[in-house]
Order: C-alpha cells, then sequence, then structure tokens
C-alpha cells in the first residue's frame, strides 16, 4: 500500500459524457501526478500539480482538466469523453518537486467508455 | 528525457538472481536512473534509483555502469511475486515520469 488512495476504483460511462476522477496523495505530499495507461500507449505523463498550483503539463488532452484543492487532494475531470479514453488512470505524489523525488502510484481507476 | 531500451521479456528461476538490463546511451549528467515495476494493472511501484553510485536496499540492488550508459537491476532471488513489467526511467530536472515499455519478468518455478 503506496498510501495514495484513488476513487472510484472503476467508471463506466458512456460518449460525451462527463467524468470526475478523484486522489489523495500521502500525508504530507505536496506534489500530484496523473498519468494515463491505455493499452496502445503505454504510461503516459498527462499533468503534474504543487501546492494547488499546475507544475508541468504532458500529453492532456484539451478536453481534460485537473486541479489540486487546499487540503492537498487532486481531481481529473474528462469531458466530451470518446471510447479512445478508456484507458486506466494513475495518481501519485511526491513529498516536493526536486529531482530525487520517488513518486508513490495509486492503485488506479480503470474507465470504460461505452 | 534521455530514453530507455530495454529487452521486452525475460525468464528467471524461482530462488536465482533476475539481472534486468537497461540502455540509456543519451543520458546526461543530472539525469537519474529510477526502476518502477508493474504488477498486472496495479500501479507502479518504486524499486530503486540512482544517479552515479550503485545502490542497494531491501528489494534490489541497482548497478550502474561508470560511463551511466547503461544499467542492471538486479533481484538477488526471485520469487514468483517478482513476476511483473519492469520499468526503467530515466529522469531530468523536470519532474515528470516518462515509461518506456518495459521488461516482463516472468519467474519460473
Amino acid at each position: 500500500d503506496s498510501g495514495v488512495t484513488q476513487t472510484p476504483k472503476h467508471l463506466i460511462t458512456a460518449t460525451g459524457q462527463r467524468v470526475t476522477l478523484r486522489c489523495s496523495p500521502r500525508s504530507g505530499d505536496l506534489s500530484v501526478y496523473w498519468y494515463q495507461q491505455s493499452l496502445d500507449q503505454g504510461l503516459q505523463f498527462l499533468i503534474q500539480y504543487y501546492n494547488g498550483e499546475e507544475r508541468a503539463k504532458g500529453n492532456i488532452l484539451e478536453r481534460f482538466s485537473a486541479q489540486q484543492f487546499p487540503d492537498l487532494h487532486s481531481e481529473l475531470n474528462l469531458s466530451s469523453l470518446e471510447l479512445g479514453d478508456s484507458a486506466l488512470y494513475f495518481c501519485a505524489s511526491s513529498v516536493e518537486d526536486r529531482v530525487q523525488e520517488t513518486q508513490y502510484f495509486g492503485p488506479g481507476t480503470r474507465l470504460l467508455v461505452l | 528525457d534521455a530514453k530507455t531500451t530495454q529487452p521486452p521479456s525475460m525468464d528467471c528461476a524461482e530462488g536465482r538472481a533476475a539481472n534486468l538490463p537497461c540502455n540509456h546511451s543519451t543520458i546526461s549528467g543530472n539525469e537519474y536512473v529510477y526502476w518502477y515495476r508493474q504488477i498486472h494493472s496495479q500501479g507502479p511501484q518504486y524499486i530503486i534509483h540512482g544517479l552515479k553510485n550503485n545502490e542497494t536496499n531491501e528489494m534490489a540492488s541497482l548497478i550502474i555502469t561508470e560511463d551511466r550508459k547503461s544499467s542492471t537491476l538486479i533481484l538477488p532471488h526471485a520469487t514468483l511475486r517478482d513476476t511483473a513489467v519492469y520499468y526503467c526511467i530515466v529522469r531530468r530536472l523536470g519532474n515528470q515520469f516518462y515509461f518506456g515499455t518495459g521488461t516482463s519478468l516472468t519467474v519460473i518455478p
């Protein structure tokens, strides 16, 4: 158990819909990262937040957005969902935002878009 | 980020050492080498990381060549629970991880 929690574990929805994935980082961790893992793309970095502010962006679609709240939990919002958005979504956290920081991953949310 | 090259799959007998190689020939001086593994579809699990020196922890050892262009993760006594996909990641000053395709390790009884 990494200490990172994600809800829900599974999510089934239809194309065109909007969903919100939630992540609670390890106690004391200020930085949160979101990753997407699909069968054809592997694990891809989406976005990072540090202490409430966006720190870095990766391959995140414009239909996706995220935020980190004052209590440091984070939400990833996926809108206008397409079949190709079906994937595992992982959240990771680290204490700070330094080079040697180890990231600890949550168990993931499995999203299925029908 | 420096790219990494790993063999797509490997087998290892239970109880023997598993040696997983990684090539990162374009690594630069400030980039760390990280190893994670993913069991089935669980969240990636941190194993070990290093910059220049060899490292050892309770899970594994990391051997980095002197020129830093390659490294080897060593699981000293592989068990069936070590069957997983192992990712070698080279990370720059930015804190984002860029995962490759990894090595699928199968530990055989």
